[in-house]
This record gives structure tokens, sequence and C-alpha cells, in this order.
């Protein structure tokens, strides 16, 4: 089992839509998460961070964390097709793994007009 | 300019060539990170530095060696390319802070 697990997409939805990301993580040491955003062929860029449990609000951006069931979501409000890119979960735990990001394997997201 | 400069940015070389990816940050970051990536697989890390005199395997360190010749500066060697190296690979650097700023990536193609 992949240490970080991603819904696999792709994820295809309508303008104005909200679309949905998911995301389960297997170590419990993790104390950081991330989303990340990845057009084709750039490099990732970070959306947002979350530590604590519960709901973190960035614009149209919404990330969502509960550690006891180790999941972690993306929702994005009135989807736009600029939004279409591969999305990447990624969890960092403390201590001596501090910095290392494990990153999940991307889910796709098409938002068409 | 770009925080993070990865050269080259494409590369295509034959199997059992030695080949080096270079890094360099403007950033005044301590932490330095290689990362893979393959089309399902997300980024894998290969190795991190945390300073000029400290270096770690990542997770699929096997074939490739590293060097941090300075803060700024932290490069990736493949010994012998073989094909299955062919990916897209990522530098990235980290402050005090969490975010981390990627390079834009080196192509690389090993026929």
């Amino acid at each position: 089992q992949k240490e970080v697990e991603q819904n696999s997409g792709p994820l295809s939805v309508p303008e104005g839509a909200i679309a949905s990301l998911n995301c389960t993580y297997s170590d419990r040491g993790s104390q950081s998460f991330f989303w990340y955003r990845q057009y084709s062929g750039k490099s990732p860029e970070l959306i947002m961070f979350i530590y604590s449990n519960g709901d973190k609000e960035d614009g149209r951006f919404t990330a969502q964390l509960n550690k006891a069931s180790q999941y972690v979501s993306l929702l994005i409000r009135d989807s736009q097709p600029s939004d279409s890119a591969t999305y990447l979960c990624a969890t960092s735990a403390g201590g001596t793994s501090y910095g290392k990001l494990t990153f999940g394997q991307g889910t796709i997201l098409t938002v068409h007009p | 300019d770009a925080d993070v400069t990865q050269t080259p940015r494409n590369r295509i070389t034959k199997t059992g060539k030695r080949i080096m990816l270079e890094c360099s940050q403007t950033k005044g970051h301590d932490r330095m990170y290689w990362y893979r990536q393959d089309p399902g697989l997300g980024l894998r890390l290969i190795y991190y530095s945390f300073d000029v005199k400290d270096i770690n395997k990542g997770e699929i360190s096997d074939g490739y060696s590293v060097s941090r010749q300075a803060q700024a500066k932290f490069s990736l060697s493949l010994e012998s390319a073989i094909p299955n190296q062919t990916a897209l690979y990522f530098c990235a650097t980290r402050g005090a802070g969490n975010t981390i700023y990627f390079g834009e990536g080196s192509w690389l193609t090993v026929v």
C-alpha cells in the first residue's frame, strides 16, 4: 500500500461545479499536509497546507483534515477551466523527517466549459 | 530569475553514460531535495540534504548519487544511466516555513 493514496481519477467536472479531491495517508506520524497543483510539464505549485483537524479555507479552495481517519481532502468551489491540472497531495512528518514530503500519485482534474 | 535553477532542462543520453543534473538556489535555504516524477506515480524522493555535511537517501536512491558543493548547489548524478531512469527530475528547497520551492524540472531521456 502506498503511503499516500489519492482518488485515481481522472476527475471531470463542469465549469462552476465543486471539485472534490481526496487523499488518505498511512503514516500516523504525519503532521503537515499539502495540496499542490501541477500543470502539464511544469513544476508543482503549493495551493494550501493544513496542520489541524477541520477545515481551512483560502478563496475558492478548502482543505479538510481528519487525522483519526487519516484523510485529507481539497474542495474547489466554482471550478474554472484554468483549474484543469494534476493535483498532488503530500504529507510531512516531524522530527528527523522534517522537510521531507511524501507525495501521492496525483489526480488529474478537467473542468469543462 | 528563478529562485531554483536546474540545468540542463532537457537531456537525451545513452545507456551506460554518466549524467549530472545540477541545481542552484538563491533562497539561502539549507534544505535541498531531488525528486523524480513518473506518470501516475507522483513525485518520489531520491536524496535530500539538510546542510552541506548532511546528505540522506530517499526512497529511491539506488543508481543515483549526489553532491552538495555549497549551500546553494546540489547536484544529482547517474553514474551509469539506464532506460528506466527516464523521467522528469525536480530539485527543490525548503526554508524555515512550509513552502517548498521547486525548480522548473529536468527532462531526462535514456536511450
